[in-house]
């Protein structure tokens, strides 16, 4: 069975310093991965997604990027965080072979910036 | 750019009746999935539809491309069905599109 973590669970973080996000998919070869970002009260929106190692596609603009530097890994990054990027992140993956699949979401990690 | 509106945001139902919620697109989408939150914030899938309708237990949902809408009927509501439902489209590319959720409420 697949199974997807994300770390970490929580983190409170200064405006201005780093990030780094990290998710990893077990279980699933070569699968389509993709995150996710929700401010508070907002609605979930796509940023990223990758469908094969080193490829990544920006959704929206959000000061974030995102690498896959390998087939079952996803990160996403910036060096200097807004209060903006406070929110609810979400990994997400689905099988490769095309663009029609189901997504599978994982447990989401907590950023607080202050 | 892609829009889903969905409807009722909030939902009360008393025990052992039902509703539908719904989900309408701006432009013809490729499918639809239907996710209930679960306590820490993510998502549990519910359905997965690119056409036609499916059901689960006392869930059914539809999924209409071409009059570009979707639906998520309960029936026999119980008090554990009470949260937050939402819709998400995909578009002909990899781009999910999520509706704004529903909050259900299932009192006695």
């Amino acid at each position: 069975a697949q199974t997807i973590h994300q770390w970490p669970v929580a983190e409170i973080k200064a405006v201005g310093s780093p990030l780094s996000l990290g998710c990893t998919i077990k279980g699933k070869s070569s699968p389509n991965l993709y995150w996710y970002w929700q401010a508070t009260g907002g609605t979930l929106q796509q940023l990223f997604y990758s469908i094969t190692v080193g490829q990544v596609e920006s959704v929206v603009q959000l000061n974030l990027s995102a690498s896959r530097p390998k087939d079952d890994q996803f990160i996403l990054s910036t060096e200097k965080l807004l209060l903006s990027h406070s929110g609810f992140y979400l990994c997400a993956w689905s099988q490769t072979g095309g663009a029609r699949a189901e997504q599978f979401f994982g447990p989401g990690t907590r950023l607080t910036v202050l | 750019g892609d829009q889903v509106e969905q409807s009722p945001s909030a939902l009360s139902l008393h025990e052992g009746t039902g509703s539908a919620l719904r989900c309408n697109f701006t432009t013809t989408m490729r499918a639809v999935q239907w996710f209930r939150k679960n306590s820490r914030g993510s998502l549990i899938n519910l359905f997965y539809l690119a056409s036609g309708t499916k059901e689960n237990g006392r869930l059914k949902s539809a999924f209409d491309s071409k009059e570009r809408y979707s639906t998520l009927h309960i029936r026999d509501a119980q008090l554990e069905d009470s949260g937050t439902y939402f819709c998400a489209a995909e578009d002909m590319g990899y781009k999910l599109t999520f509706g704004t959720g529903t909050s259900l409420l299932v009192d006695p």
